[in-house]
């Protein structure tokens, strides 16, 4: 089983300042990794595959790197409806599926 | 529009048993494959279970394996997972959400999931 272990487990930002999330995975798992955000009652939200690509609708504020076992997932410019729980997951090696325990990004 | 939405939920005691349902929609559902991921209460993201388009294919997670029964009606455009032996540590809001799929011919397996369902809450208590 891929143990995924993303860090911080909060992370403290100004709007309008930039956020960098880390994710690594236990071996590597090229590039087949996604990253979701959460918001307080709702259901994850897919924001990148690939470890760089954007989904639909997701603005380009929200950039993805990485590869291996090393991934980041960057905000350029937070908005105020950025301020949720990020999730990493990888779909290589399954199953299981495997999430990052997540990060919760918060407002400074 | 693309929506999955799960239905079933609520309140059971410790042993007991519960049919968790998700209806597709706007989509190809009998081509997709298929999961249910659970997240206890300030908790993260589980997965739990996974059925492939024809329903031939089905894995679980060890701490659900032969309590949890996970199968789809590709007629209905519904996915189904029947919880048996049921836990306090089952309790949790319970996800479908799509994966992979097959188009003429070709299958792609290594996909995220997506879309998710708005979820439904299992309670395990007595």
């Amino acid at each position: 089983e891929i143990v995924m272990t993303q860090s911080p487990a909060t992370l403290s930002v100004s709007p309008g300042e930039r956020a960098t999330l880390s994710c690594r995975a236990s071996q590597s798992v090229s590039s087949n990794l996604a990253w979701y955000q959460q918001k307080p009652g709702q259901a994850p939200r897919l924001l990148i595959y690939g470890a760089s690509t954007r989904a639909t609708g997701i603005p380009a504020r929200f950039s993805g790197s990485g590869s291996g076992t090393e991934f980041t997932l960057t905000i350029s410019s937070l908005q105020s409806e950025d301020f949720a729980v990020y999730y990493c997951q990888q779909y290589i090696n399954w199953p299981p599926y495997t999430f990052g325990q997540g990060t919760k990004l918060e407002i400074k | 529009e693309v929506q999955l939405v799960e239905s079933g939920g609520g309140l059971v005691q410790p042993g007991g048993s519960l049919r968790l349902s998700c209806a597709a929609s706007g989509f190809n559902f009998r081509s997709y494959e298929m999961n249910w991921v659970r997240q206890a209460p300030g908790k993260g993201l589980e997965w739990v279970s996974y059925i492939s388009s024809s329903g031939s294919t089905i894995y679980y997670a060890d701490s659900v394996k032969g309590r949890f029964t996970i199968s789809r009606d590709n007629a209905k455009n519904s996915l189904y997972l029947q919880m048996n032996s049921l836990r306090a540590e089952d309790t949790a809001v319970y996800y479908c959400a799509r994966g992979g799929y097959c188009s003429g011919g070709s299958c792609h397996y290594l996909t995220p999931f997506d879309p998710w369902g708005q979820g439904t809450l299992v309670t395990v208590s007595s």
